[in-house]
């Protein structure tokens, strides 16, 4: 089975910086993977799939990029209510499986 | 406006059963696949089973093949995962999600989740 991995594991960082999360495939998913968004307590969000395809109402700072084993999930202007775990998915075939996640939080 | 109401969670012994059931709505039930994703406590996301619209196409983790089985009731716009011999490493808070609808397994729509422990 494809492995996802991420990094960094955590993160803090300070309002309006750039946050960059890598995640990666043990091998090629084409671009058949997505983000999510976990704030505490709460319920996953879906924020991009198709590796760069935003979600309808999911802000513009939110961008991802990535083909292959390679995929990127870039904040731009990060801001207070950004404070969350961001996890990849691939689903180009099953196992649809998760990455560990990425905790973001302020500085 | 889509809902996932998921319910049957609860406390069970360890080799016994439950029965998760995921009520949908505000939306065309028969052409999304469905999904069951769980989290343990303080850990991350973990896929555990989907089904395909019409059930044709079911898929599991391999920590589940053999002990889950996930199904669905069109008419009743409902889903299901059957979990028997369960254990410890069970325990978690099961989401039901819907799929994108294109046969594309990323998920668009969550439900609030049930709790599921597994303890003696």
């Amino acid at each position: 089975d494809i492995q996802m991995t991420q990094s960094p594991s955590s993160l803090s960082a300070s309002v309006g910086d750039r946050v960059t999360i890598t995640c990666r495939a043990s091998q090629g998913i084409s671009n058949y993977l997505a983000w999510y968004q976990q704030k505490p307590g709460k319920v996953p969000k879906l924020l991009i799939y198709a590796a760069s395809t935003l979600q309808s109402g999911v802000p513009f700072r939110f961008s991802g990029s990535g083909s292959g084993t390679d995929f990127t999930l870039t904040i731009n202007s990060l801001q207070p209510e950004d404070v969350a775990t961001y996890y990849c998915q691939k689903y180009n075939s099953a196992p649809f499986t998760f990455g560990p996640g990425t905790k973001v939080d302020i500085k | 406006e889509v809902q996932l109401v998921e319910s049957g969670g609860g406390l069970v012994k360890p080799g016994g059963s439950l029965r998760l059931s995921c009520a949908a709505s505000g939306f065309t039930f028969s052409s999304y696949s469905m999904n069951w994703v769980r989290q343990a406590p303080g850990k991350g996301l973990e896929w555990v089973s989907s089904i395909s619209s019409s059930s044709s196409y079911i898929y599991y983790t391999d920590s589940v093949k053999g002990r889950f089985t996930i199904s669905r009731d069109n008419a009743k716009n409902s889903l299901y995962l059957q979990m028997n011999s369960l254990r410890a490493e069970d325990t978690a808070v099961y989401y039901c999600a819907r799929d994108s609808g294109s046969y594309l397994y990323y998920f668009d729509y969550w439900g609030q989740g049930t709790l599921v422990t597994v303890s003696s």
